[in-house]
């Protein structure tokens, strides 16, 4: 079964500073993937980055990284330079990529900027 | 513009009615997923479907239905089985095989209260 793990239920940080989002996952697939989606409070989910199990390379798009730990099974979501907008809730997941219905989140992490 | 539509975005339904929410994509995506969120919480499956005419229970299927007719739409009617049917849902569609990243597109989300 997967699960994943998100110990911060919420997190601040000042505007214009790195923030680190905090993600372990635990699976017995051996082809998987890991994302990040941003829940404004509008209700709507947005993807924001994919790392796949078998990349080498970290995954980084525009202001968001992830930082890979295969062997620790931590996927950490790390946005720089944080702006008041990026205030939302963070969701960890990850998928079978040999199967498309074995999907899980994390419970999410609250994110507030300050100015 | 590419995407998935869910109707309607507020729904109020008495005790002991069944009730559908739509989810319709113009994506092309093969499969769809549903997901049901109580507040402050992830994203927990209910359904999904990965062909036309065929699905699969996700964790919590219980008091739930759905129908998979056309690739495009993927409604789910929650029935007077369901105890706690008051929670947002979320529709969601991905792309299965090929080299990914598979990451999935979501709907706005339906509102529903059930008194």
């Amino acid at each position: 079964a997967q699960k994943i793990t998100q110990t911060q239920p919420g997190m601040f940080v000042q505007e214009k500073e790195a923030v680190t989002l905090d993600c372990t996952y635990d699976t017995s697939d051996q082809s998987y993937g890991l994302f990040w989606y941003k829940q404004p409070s509008s209700g709507e989910m947005i993807f924001l980055i994919y790392q796949g199990s078998y990349d080498e390379q970290n995954a980084t798009e525009g202001r968001y990284s992830l930082n890979f730990q295969k062997a620790r099974k931590s996927a950490n979501l790390v946005i720089s330079a944080s702006q008041l907008g990026d205030s939302a809730m963070y969701f960890c997941a990850m998928r079978d990529l040999n199967n498309a219905g074995k999907s899980t989140f994390g419970d999410g992490t609250t994110l507030t900027v300050k100015p | 513009d590419g995407g998935i539509t869910q109707s309607p975005k507020y729904l109020f339904r008495k005790e002991g009615q069944n009730v559908t929410l739509s989810c319709e994509q113009n994506l092309n995506h093969d499969a769809m997923y549903w997901y049901r969120q109580d507040p402050g919480q992830g994203l927990r499956l209910i359904y999904y479907s990965q062909i036309v005419n065929d699905f699969q229970k996700g964790d919590i299927a219980e008091g739930y239905s759905v129908s998979r007719e056309k690739k495009e739409s993927f409604p789910l009617t929650v029935t007077s089985a369901q105890k706690n049917p008051t929670a947002f849902y979320l529709c969601a569609s991905s792309i299965v095989g090929g080299q990914g990243p598979y990451e999935q597109y979501f709907g706005p989300g339906t509102r529903l209260t059930v008194t």
